[in-house]
């Protein structure tokens, strides 16, 4: 099925260090959602984003929409040890269905 | 906690099987989307209903097949099941089904099929 790309694939951090991920798309979509994963979990909701060009936080968490519409950066501050699990980005379609399509994931793991 | 539940949580079943997977959205939601996520795999969309309509497809096969009843709650059948089968599945729910509605999952169910 269609993805979103979503890089890195996986990143070993220092805990204290920033973290950046993006996601890219040859389509143009709405709304970019960020999710976070735990092992067996559902993904949960971090941040919504509704704007080109929008930048909106959530704790340490920012995240931005990128100007084209194709695509969106999420960055993470001071790195703690619960920040580990996948990360998932999602773009909601143009199209007259509003589906969401949902990025390959970016799996953190912080060193202590 | 979402408030989208999902029952059960865990189910196992031999291939050739037939299961139904239960979701309940979030108090106020209309939407609701149905998502097989593989091994170390990203979500792959299913299909989503919108107040008991089927508003969008995706990858789903013709051995699953998918409701959502008057009271919003929704379920997912899965039928002929194999071997390949075997995933977390969740479903999400959102208040409507525009362009600015944000998605909250369920736990999840996950189907071992052996």
């Amino acid at each position: 099925g269609q993805q979103l790309n979503q890089s890195p694939q996986s990143m070993f951090i220092q805990e204290g260090e920033d973290v950046s991920m993006n996601c890219t798309s040859s389509s143009i979509f709405n709304t970019w959602l960020w999710y976070k994963q735990d092992p067996g979990e559902g993904p949960v909701l971090l941040i919504a984003l509704y704007k080109a060009g929008e930048l909106t936080s959530n704790g340490r968490l920012t995240a931005q929409f990128g100007i084209t519409r194709k695509d969106s950066f999420l960055n993470i501050s001071a790195s703690i040890p619960s920040d580990v699990g996948i990360y998932f980005c999602a773009g909601q379609t143009t199209s007259g269905t509003y589906k969401y399509i949902f990025g390959t994931g970016t799996r953190l793991k912080v060193l202590a | 906690d979402s408030g989208v539940t999902q029952t059960p949580k865990h189910l196992i079943t031999a291939t050739g099987q037939r299961v139904t997977l239960r979701c309940s959205p979030r108090s106020g939601d209309l939407s609701v989307y149905w998502y097989q996520q593989s091994l170390d795999q990203g979500l792959q969309f299913l299909i989503q209903y919108y107040n008991g309509e089927e508003r969008a497809k995706g990858n789903i096969l013709e051995r699953f097949s998918a409701q959502q009843f008057p009271d919003l709650h929704s379920e997912l059948n899965l039928s002929s099941l194999e071997l390949g089968d075997s995933a977390l599945y969740f479903c999400a729910s959102s208040v409507a089904a525009g362009p600015t509605y944000e998605q909250y999952f369920g736990p999840g169910t996950r189907l071992t099929v052996t």
